[in-house]
């Protein structure tokens, strides 16, 4: 059974620090990783993706991932309220290219 | 462009109806796919087209019925729907493989 985890929160931080949201995942066979945010009511919105192992930057936002730990991070720098949502960790493994996706963080920013 | 475009955006509908919800790209995408996803749960895959052919049926109950008329549309028949059915229904394509997918803004269905 191929399994994404997240920390379900809430994870609350203060309106310009930075927040830190993790993910690990089962499938040692996993090609993509995806970092989706969902406003409530709202579809997913794809913030950022990696391929390969390390740091991938973008605007306030850094995804980090460590295949050896099966590990995905994604790190929002000088966190706005605008950023409160619920952030999804989702993995593509295998010629299907399926989304496994993890239960989601609530992210909250306060003012 | 990166859109998905769905329609309607809201549906209301007795057990005995039968609707269809309609998801368009045009990014020459040969993967498109249909999510269910019930509050605060992440979506979950109901059906995969690839080359416009079934690839994946989640098991998904026969009373919803997906086509793909071509490699730009994908049409989901609902009919004879139990109120737990009521959920936003998400539609997603992509590239073929371990590619990005990307994400409709959902038709919210409620089964009265």
């Amino acid at each position: 059974q191929k399994e994404v985890e997240q920390n379900s929160g809430p994870l609350s931080v203060p309106e310009g620090a930075i927040a830190s949201l993790n993910c690990t995942y089962s499938d040692r066979g996993s090609q993509s990783f995806f970092w989706y945010r969902q406003y409530s009511g709202k579809s997913p919105e794809l913030i950022m993706f990696i391929y390969s192992n390390g740091d991938k930057e973008d605007g306030r936002f850094t995804a980090q991932l460590n295949k050896a730990s099966q590990y995905v991070s994604l790190l929002i720098r000088d966190s706005q309220p605008s950023d409160s949502a619920t952030y999804l960790c989702a993995v593509k493994g295998g010629s299907q290219g399926n989304l496994i996706f993890g239960k989601g963080t609530k992210l909250s920013v306060k003012p | 462009d990166t859109e998905v475009t769905q329609t309607p955006k809201h549906l209301v509908m007795g057990m005995t109806n039968k609707k269809s919800l309609k998801c368009e790209q045009h990014m020459g995408h040969r993967a498109m796919y249909w999510y269910k996803q019930k509050a605060k749960k992440p979506p979950e895959l109901m059906f995969v087209y690839s080359y416009e052919k079934l690839s994946i049926n989640e098991s998904v109950p026969s009373r919803f019925s997906p086509e793909c008329p071509n490699s730009s549309l994908l049409n989901l028949h609902l009919h004879a729907l139990q109120p737990e059915d009521s959920a936003l229904y998400l539609c997603a394509s992509s590239q073929v493989g371990p590619n990005i997918q990307y994400f409709g803004a959902g038709t919210r269905l409620s089964v009265l």
